[in-house]
């Protein structure tokens, strides 16, 4: 399966501190993206990160990719109450019955305390 | 939630019956999906729309139906074959079928009584 798996599945952080999240993949892909949700509400997209890529920043957040370990990393910096939220990473890679494909995995619970 | 939009938010279905959640965007976007998410679990895909008055099966179309007149519309219908349809639905869009962001609607949440 191409499904991304992020690790952990819960954190919980004091406001300030940084959070790690993970996701690893299996199969080849053309980018791997990063989105939040909102409990109860829909997905928004953060970042995207190019096979070709090993690293991007978008405000406070910092992605990187290592196509080697078929695994990326999601780091919040400085940490807000507004953060918490579920995170999911998908990837987008070819699959021969559908053509280019975007797969989300179980998501993240990231809980910051104030 | 980027120019889509779906209705209601909450939906209550009795058994046996079929629903139809809508799913509009003025983004001007060709592809069009929709995702099944229940708790704790990432997105399933159900159905898929490249272009107007075409469309696909996703991973989990069984007891769902889809159509696509216009391109700002891509409502889906859950019909009385599915048999646990309990779940919050997510329709989404992007530029191209095989293009990068995906856009998504605020959720419909369905529940059978």
């Amino acid at each position: 399966s191409q499904q991304g798996e992020e690790d952990p599945q819960a954190l919980s952080i004091q406001e300030g501190e940084n959070a790690t999240m993970n996701c690893s993949y299996k199969t080849s892909i053309n980018n791997l993206q990063w989105y939040r949700q909102n409990s109860g509400r829909g997905l928004v997209h953060l970042i995207l990160i190019r096979s070709n890529e090993r690293e991007k920043h978008s405000g406070r957040l910092r992605v990187t990719l290592d196509t080697s370990k078929k695994s990326s990393s999601l780091l919040i910096t400085a940490s807000r109450a507004a953060d918490t939220a579920s995170y999911f990473c998908a990837t987008e890679g070819y699959n021969m019955e559908y053509g280019n494909k975007l797969v989300f995995g179980a998501g993240t619970i990231l809980r910051v305390k104030s | 939630d980027g120019g889509i939009t779906q209705s209601p938010k909450y939906l209550f279905r009795k058994e046996g019956q079929n629903v139809t959640l809508s799913c509009e965007q003025n983004l001007n976007h060709d592809a069009m999906y929709w995702y099944r998410q229940d708790p704790g679990q990432g997105l399933r895909l159900i159905y898929y729309s490249q272009i107007v008055n075409d469309f696909q099966k996703g991973d989990i179309a069984e007891g769902y139906s889809v159509s696509r007149e216009k391109k700002e519309s891509f409502p889906l219908t859950v019909t009385s074959a599915q048999k646990n349809p309990t779940a919050f639905y997510l329709c989404a869009s992007s530029i191209m079928r095989d293009t990068d962001t995906q856009y998504f609607g605020p959720g419909t949440r369905l529940t059978v009584l």
